[in-house]
């Protein structure tokens, strides 16, 4: 596609569920970024995928995040038992070598 | 580690009046710096960004920003707002030369008065 895309765009869960994020970055980016966005708040980063290598966990709040890549293309940001601070925007961003470019989000909300 | 300063979480500007939205960053090694701009609901995008050479950068919309080495910093300038540029912006930094992680800040949010 020509930009990258996060499905779904919004979600609503109960507190406890767990969630499955996904991000189709754009073709040939060997990097790709989550972050949370929180009303008010900046971007908070989350995780980190390039190329082949191990990722960058640092900003991953808790052990009930976790994050993969296939094939060096698709990712998917897993919370496991969604609790109501979870509740933000999910954005993923891809990029080659300089400037990442951003999906639209997906807006989470946890009951 | 590279880090990030936005100095201003808000900064009110009447229409047609100048801005200057401030950044500031701190690394060990050289940079690449960016702007991103988010409107009101919607996503992220780039405004303008300084990978080398002339330090006066200039984006879209009317933006430009400057790569100040010795006071490392990269403030965003536009001499005349208007309405549409009420959004957040985002300064950010990574390591030069590297496909490394991009930091951002927390961000500054524009009011554009009538």
């Amino acid at each position: 596609g020509a930009g990258v895309s996060q499905s779904p765009s919004n979600k609503v869960t109960e507190k406890g569920k767990d969630v499955e994020l996904r991000c189709d970055p754009i073709s040939g980016h060997t990097a790709l970024y989550w972050y949370r966005q929180s009303l008010g708040q900046g971007l908070e980063f989350l995780i980190y995928f390039q190329g082949n290598s191990a990722p960058d966990k640092s900003g991953l709040p808790s052990d009930r995040f976790s994050a993969e890549r296939t094939g060096g293309s698709v990712s998917t940001l897993t919370i496991q038992r969604t609790q109501q601070e979870d509740s933000a925007v999910y954005l993923c961003a891809s990029s080659f070598s300089t400037a990442q470019f951003f999906g639209p989000g997906t807006r989470l909300t946890v009951l | 580690a590279q880090s990030v300063t936005q100095l201003d979480s808000q900064v009110p500007v009447f229409e047609e009046a100048p801005v200057e939205l401030r950044c500031n960053y701190s690394s060990s090694v050289s940079v690449y710096l960016f702007w991103y701009v988010q409107y009101p609901n919607q996503g992220l995008q780039l405004l303008l960004k300084y990978l080398s050479g002339s330090t006066l950068v200039k984006g879209i919309n009317g933006f430009e920003a400057e790569f100040n080495k010795s006071q490392t910093s990269f403030h965003l300038r536009k001499p005349s707002v208007h309405i549409s540029d009420t959004a957040e912006y985002f300064c950010a930094v990574s390591d030069r030369g590297r496909d490394d992680k991009i930091i951002f800040g927390k961000g500054t949010r524009l009011h554009i008065l009538p």
